[in-house]
């Protein structure tokens, strides 16, 4: 079956630092998707990828949709103590005729202030 | 006011008990989801829905059931209740740009 391998599976960092983590695939995705989940809370999406090559910013989020369409990146840059969370990235293909959505392992962020 | 709400949020079960998990959205969402939560595992879809005459397995949904009782309301049952189902499990809708929104998730823990 279609597998994302999200990495690192967790991160240690000081609070000012940018982060980088990315996910990769054997399989080719029409969508990227990047989601935080703060404890006790579901997912949120963070930004949404769409067409291959494509660099999408929010504040200081910035993630690309790989150009072979089997991988993404996500960036955080001057990390702050908000920051703090599961990052989970989602890839999206169709199968069958129905859009299936498959999510990474998650990168878990802890910031030490 | 939050879009998709789960109750309950928190419930402890013993093995064999029967146990409903409910989702509610206002968001006017035709597709609904269950997905289960274990730690390192990611997210893995159980059921989902395209309205309310269109139920569809997921890739674990051996052990579940699903009711969509109305457009806005998606239940996911697990008639006899087993140790390995303890995890968080998350109900989410999707609007037409396919964009998935989440509900606050109901931990689950069964003894």
């Amino acid at each position: 079956g279609q597998q994302l391998n999200q990495s690192p599976q967790s991160m240690f960092i000081q609070e000012g630092e940018d982060v980088s983590m990315n996910c990769t695939s054997s399989s080719i995705f029409n969508t990227w998707l990047w989601y935080k989940q703060d404890p006790g809370e579901g997912p949120v999406l963070l930004i949404a990828l769409y067409k291959a090559g494509e660099l999408t910013s929010n504040g200081r989020l910035t993630a690309q949709f790989g150009i072979t369409r089997k991988d993404s990146f996500l960036n955080i840059s001057a990390s702050i103590p908000s920051d703090v969370g599961i990052y989970f990235c989602a890839g999206q293909l169709r199968i069958q005729g129905a859009q299936k959505l498959v999510f990474g392992q998650g990168t878990r962020l802890t910031i030490n202030p | 006011d939050a879009d998709v709400t789960q109750t309950p949020r928190n419930r402890i079960t013993k093995t064999g008990k029967r146990i409903m998990l409910e989702c509610s959205q206002t968001k006017g969402h035709d597709r609904m989801y269950w997905y289960r939560q274990d730690p390192g595992l990611g997210l893995r879809l159980i059921y989902y829905s395209f309205d309310v005459k269109d139920i569809n397995k997921g890739e674990i949904s051996d052990g579940y059931s699903v009711s969509r009782q109305a457009q806005a309301k998606f239940s996911l049952s697990l008639e006899s209740a087993i140790p390995n189902q303890t995890a968080l499990y998350f109900c989410a809708t999707r609007d037409v740009t396919d964009t998935q929104y989440f509900g606050p998730g109901t931990r689950l823990t069964v003894l």
